[in-house]
Formats: structure tokens, sequence, C-alpha cells
């Protein structure tokens, strides 16, 4: 049984760039979540993706976006980088919200 | 208010000690609870699910107040392997079972 894996494992962007970030989510999960964790600070959630579909969004902006594939495997994209993106980006699989398995995140810094 | 409050610590504490973490959250719609578990730079992971008649793993024992809308860790003889940050998370029974993180409590075990 394969867990989650993210890629990549640390980014360096630019103000104003644009991210993608990557997840695979474990064998026999259909639902994707991604979360941020700034430092100091809990993972807060972004969005959650169930059949190709976002079903739940937590308090970020448009420019955080997803996408989920037939394979249950998920993008985060993030527009027009702040600073305070800065933080890890983590993504958890689960059967529809149970049993949930994080991967061991992206690391983006914005400078 | 934050949705779910922790003592932030860090909580320093002799090999051998026991030691009590708490939380609160502010939606009395909330339906599930869990402590996790994060190791420094490292993904969330489960530790125990918390249930209101009270349950225990080992050395570790969640009670859960829904009255008072509490929730607690106890970690009894503590080892240096327990040094980590303990995070108090939530969820409501909706479709989505999105994931409510505190912002941890920081354990250090001393020798």
């Amino acid at each position: 049984e394969t867990g989650v894996t993210q890629s990549p494992t640390h980014l360096i962007k630019t103000r104003g760039q644009q991210v993608t970030l990557r997840c695979s989510s474990q064998s026999g999960h259909n639902t994707v979540s991604w979360y941020q964790q700034a430092l100091g600070q809990g993972p807060q959630f972004i969005f959650q993706y169930y059949r190709e579909e976002e079903n739940g969004r937590g308090n970020f902006p448009p420019r955080f976006s997803g996408l989920q594939f037939p394979n249950y495997s998920s993008e985060l994209n993030v527009n027009a980088l702040e600073l305070d993106d800065s933080a890890l980006y983590l993504c958890a699989s689960s059967l529809q919200g149970y049993g949930y398995t994080f991967g061991s995140g992206t690391r983006l810094t914005v400078v | 208010r934050k949705e779910v409050e922790q003592d932030p610590g860090p909580f320093n504490v002799p090999e051998g000690a026991t030691v009590a973490f708490n939380c609160t959250y502010s939606n009395s719609a909330s339906q599930s609870f869990f402590w996790y578990r994060q190791d420094c730079r490292k993904e969330p992971k489960l530790l125990m699910s918390v249930y209101s008649s009270g349950n225990e793993d080992g050395r570790f024992t969640a009670q859960l107040n829904r009255a008072s809308q509490y929730i607690s860790l106890l970690i009894r003889d503590s080892k240096l392997s327990d040094s980590a940050t303990y995070l108090c998370v939530v969820t409501m029974d909706t479709g989505r079972r999105a994931l409510t993180f505190g912002s941890g409590t920081r354990l250090q075990v001393q020798p």
C-alpha cells in the first residue's frame, strides 16, 4: 500500500509568480484535501476534492485553486504569490473524509 | 476567536513525568475529535481519536467533555520520543469532514 506522496519537497518562488504543487493519494482513497501550515501554526484547510469536484473550501482567496484527476491525484495552484504564502503545504487523502493520511508536504518559500 | 484553542507551550518535562494538554473548541456542532502528533518539519500523524466515554491507548488517555466543549490528552511516563507538537483536531460530520486544527502544544521531554 503506497502512502501519500507530494512533489516537490521544497520550492522557492518570487512574489507574483505562480506555483503548482502535486499530490498522489494513498491507494484506495478517493478524496484529497489541501492544508496550509504557517510556521508555529496548525494546518489550515484550503479545499477538498472528491470525484474531481471541489466539495469544500476554507477561507482562502480564489488565487488558490486545484484539480483532482481520475486517478485521484491532485494539484494545488497558487497564482500571484505573496510573501505570506510561504508555508508548508500538506496534502491529505482519505476515503470520503475518513482515515486521513498526510503527505510529507511541500515547503514553499516566497521571496 | 479561533475555532480550536490550545495552550502553545512549550511544556518541558522530565522523563517519566505525567503531562496533560487541554483544548477547547467553539463550534458546538463539532462531531469528531482527534489528537494528532507532529514531529519537527514532518507531517501530522493521527495519535488517537477521542470519544465521550474517554479512551486509552497505552500511556495515552484522551477525554472529551461535550458540555464544556473541552478535550484533553494525558501522557503518562513520558519518554524522550514523546517530544513533539500535539495538535487538537475537530471535524463536523458533514459530507466534507474537513479537519480543523488547533495551533498545537509543543512538548519537550528532557533526560
